[in-house]
C-alpha cells in the first residue's frame, strides 16, 4: 500500500545551524506534497507544499527538495530557531487516492541553545 | 487567513457517554473535512472523510455507528463518539480543504479526549 516514511525520528541541531529533515515516499503517483510543523498539544501547522511537477520550493527560511526519481523529499530550515522545535511530518496526496493526505511517521526536531 | 477550530479543546467524560467535537472553518468554505486520530507520539491516522451534505466515507477498521459523524454546512463538521470507552481516549484532529485549493488541507489545534 501507499506509505509515506522518515528517515529519521529525532535531530537534534544547534540553534543557528541549518536542519534537513528527509522523506521517503512509496506512491509514484503521488502529485503532491506538504510539510506540517506539529507542537506539542497542537494541531498540525502547514509550513510548505510542493507539486510534482517541481523539484525545488523556497518559503520564509525554509525549502523543500523533491526527487521523484528515488521518491524522496527534505525540508530545509535555515538558521534554525528554539522556536523551531517540534515534530515535522511530511504527507503525500494523490488524486487517485481523492486527495487524501498520507503522513510519514514524523520526525523531532531539538534546537540546542 | 485558514483558519480551523475545534471545540472543546479537551473533554473528560465518563465510560458510556457519548461525547461531540465539533469542527469549523472560520475563514473560507470547505466541503471536506476530514477527521484524524493520534496517539501519543505517532502521526495522525485517517478516520473519515466528511462530506457536506453527503454521508461520511470511513477509513477500513473505524466503526461509523461508533464515530458519527455529520457535515451540516460548508464550515461546520462534527464528530460523535457514542458510548465512550477509556479505549477511545486519543487526540482527535480534524482538517479542511478549502474550496479554492483542493489539494491542500488546514488543521484544527485539536481535542483531547479522555475516557475514564
Amino acid at each position: 500500500g501507499e506509505s509515506v516514511g522518515l528517515h529519521l525520528p529525532t535531530l537534534s541541531v544547534q540553534e543557528g545551524d541549518n536542519s534537513i529533515i528527509n522523506c521517503a515516499y512509496s506512491n509514484s503517483a503521488s502529485d503532491y506534497f506538504i510539510w506540517y510543523k506539529q507542537e506539542s498539544g497542537k494541531g498540525p501547522q502547514f509550513i510548505i507544499d510542493i507539486r510534482s511537477n517541481m523539484d525545488k520550493r523556497q518559503g520564509q527560511r525554509v525549502t523543500v527538495l523533491l526527487n521523484k526519481t528515488v521518491k524522496h523529499l527534505s525540508l530545509q530550515i535555515a538558521a534554525t530557531q528554539p522556536g523551531d522545535s517540534a515534530v515535522y511530518f511530511c504527507a503525500g496526496t494523490d488524486m487517485e487516492y481523492g486527495n487524501k493526505l498520507v503522513f510519514g511517521a514524523g520526525t523531532i526536531l531539538r534546537v540546542k541553545s | 487567513g485558514a483558519v480551523v477550530s475545534q471545540h472543546p479543546s479537551r473533554v473528560i467524560c465518563k465510560s458510556g457517554t457519548s461525547v461531540k467535537i465539533e469542527c469549523r472553518s472560520l475563514d473560507f468554505q470547505a466541503t471536506t473535512m476530514f477527521w484524524y486520530r493520534q496517539f501519543p507520539k505517532q502521526s495522525l491516522m485517517l478516520m473519515a472523510t466528511s462530506n457536506e451534505g453527503s454521508k461520511a466515507t470511513y477509513e477500513q477498521g473505524v466503526e461509523k455507528d461508533k464515530f458519527l459523524i455529520n457535515h451540516a454546512s460548508l464550515t461546520l463538521s462534527t464528530l460523535t463518539v457514542t458510548s465512550a470507552h477509556p479505549e477511545d481516549s486519543s487526540f482527535y484532529i480534524c482538517s479542511a480543504r478549502p474550496l479554492a485549493r483542493q489539494e491542500t488541507q488546514y488543521f484544527g489545534p485539536g481535542t483531547r479526549l479522555l475516557v475514564l
